[in-house]
């Protein structure tokens, strides 16, 4: 079974500055899908970017950007130029490509404040 | 193009009584997944619909059930509330297939339920 693993509870920047979310997991599948997803207050769960495993070149989805670490079985998140509206909870999700069905297992999240 | 939709937003119901979710996914997308959202838990899968049928189920009770219609639409239930049912089920949409999976999955806002 697939787990992923998000360490940090909580994490704060000041706004404009640069943070790194953390997310370890855990497959035996070769072939997958990683995610981040934002949570503001508002409850929806928003796709901030997504990592084909078998690409080796890092996604960027304009200040969000991943290092995916395949071997390592990492997947960080770089928030840069951070702003107010960052804040949220961010959740790390997997999805395996075996199966045959559509299927998210997420890590506990990381709640990430941003400080004026 | 409308996002998923999730009714209600809010419900409150009494330990014993049963509860129907709905969810209506993006135009096109044929799988619904659900999943609910505890403090202590996290998200956890409950199931996935697709083409009528569910194609996977996660670690919960018989208490909770789903279907989906041939619309692509989907409910779900739970009879018998405990208090512990107390949570936000969010319903996720998507285009089926491998490939397709670089899309993500779309949420929609969730249904509070709180069990009194």
């Amino acid at each position: 079974a697939q787990t992923v693993t998000q360490s940090q509870p909580e994490m704060s920047v000041q706004e404009a500055e640069t943070v790194t979310l953390s997310c370890t997991y855990d497959t035996s599948e070769s072939d997958y899908y990683l995610f981040w997803y934002k949570q503001p207050p508002s409850r929806q769960m928003i796709l901030v970017i997504r990592q084909e495993a078998y690409k080796q070149q890092n996604a960027t989805e304009n200040r969000f950007s991943v290092n995916f670490q395949k071997a390592a079985k990492s997947f960080s998140l770089k928030i840069s130029d951070s702003q107010l509206g960052d804040a949220a909870m961010y959740f790390c999700a997997f999805a395996g490509t075996q199966g045959g069905s559509e299927k998210l297992v997420f890590g506990k999240g990381t709640k990430l404040t941003v400080n004026p | 193009k409308a996002g998923v939709t999730q009714t209600p937003r809010y419900l409150i119901k009494t330990r014993g009584q049963q509860v129907t979710l709905s969810c209506s996914p993006i135009s096109g997308h044929r799988s619904v997944s659900w999943y609910q959202q505890t403090p202590g838990q996290g998200l956890q899968f409950l199931f996935e619909y697709f083409s009528e049928t569910q194609r996977n189920k996660g670690n919960f009770p018989g208490r909770f059930s789903g279907r989906q219609f041939s619309n692509s639409r989907s409910e779900m239930n739970v009879s018998t509330l405990e208090l512990g049912d107390s949570a936000l089920y969010l319903c996720a949409s998507s285009l089926v297939g491998r490939q397709n999976l670089n899309y993500g999955y779309t949420f929609g806002s969730g249904t509070r339920l709180t069990v009194v």
